[in-house]
């Protein structure tokens, strides 16, 4: 089974709301990532967890905090959000063995952001 | 130079054609090679990976990789309507980063 589960598919915010995105793999991966992708592009690189440690950020807008409870759920907070926050916001999981992995992502269906 | 360059422009091809897709790259450290399906307003769907340089081939999917060349391919035969998506070649070097190609909108025409 190769599924990344991600909740809600839809969400719509106003700038002052706040609202969790959910993800969910039951793939005993140990690496854990967010992504943007925004129509026509490829998807945007946001946080990876390792071993439920925040291991990268790219410089991410402190609107968005990440969360990894556990090895197999990772959150994405969203506070104060700005129209250009509007995108498809991925979810992906891959083995990791180690610092240096190079195993391959699996990707979540994504959850449609839109940001009025 | 970006790392990874794929030609964004769409293909169209009549079903039963061969559909040919392909990146070049330019940083030597990249391990994993694969290809994503991204149908419209869903997440990609890993559809092949390989480390080596050579052929792997599952289904009507043929996967190219040529280290030599910093090159690789992916052909798709007999394509179907249902083979009409975005594909997103990507990379990895060791560091949990993969680099995406722009992706190949492909339409194939019953």
């Amino acid at each position: 089974d190769t599924e990344v589960t991600q909740t809600p598919k839809h969400l719509v915010m106003g700038m002052t709301n706040k609202k969790s995105l959910k993800c969910e793999q039951h793939m005993g991966h140990r690496a854990m990532y967010w992504y943007k992708q925004k129509a026509k592009k490829p998807p945007e690189l946001m946080f990876v967890y390792s071993y439920e440690k925040l291991s990268i950020n790219e410089s991410v807008p402190s609107r968005f905090s990440p969360e990894c409870p556990n090895s197999s759920l990772l959150n994405l907070h969203l506070h104060a959000l700005q129209p250009e926050d509007s995108a498809l916001y991925l979810c992906a999981s891959s083995p990791e063995r180690g610092t240096g992995s190079t195993d391959t992502q699996y990707f979540g269906p994504g959850t449609r952001l839109t940001v009025l | 130079q970006k790392e990874v360059e794929q030609d964004p422009g769409p293909l169209s091809v009549p079903e039963g054609a061969i559909v040919s897709l392909n990146c070049t790259y330019s940083n030597s450290a990249f391990q994993y090679f694969m290809w994503y399906r991204q149908y419209s307003r869903k997440g990609p769907e890993l559809l092949m990976y390989t480390y080596s340089s050579g052929n792997k081939e599952d289904g009507r999917f043929t996967a190219q990789v040529d280290k030599s060349s910093k090159y690789i391919s992916l052909f798709i035969r007999d394509s179907q309507p249902s083979d009409s998506a975005t594909y997103l070649c990507a990379m990895n070097g060791g560091n949990n980063r993969l680099a995406f190609g722009k992706g190949n909108q492909v339409v194939v025409i019953p």
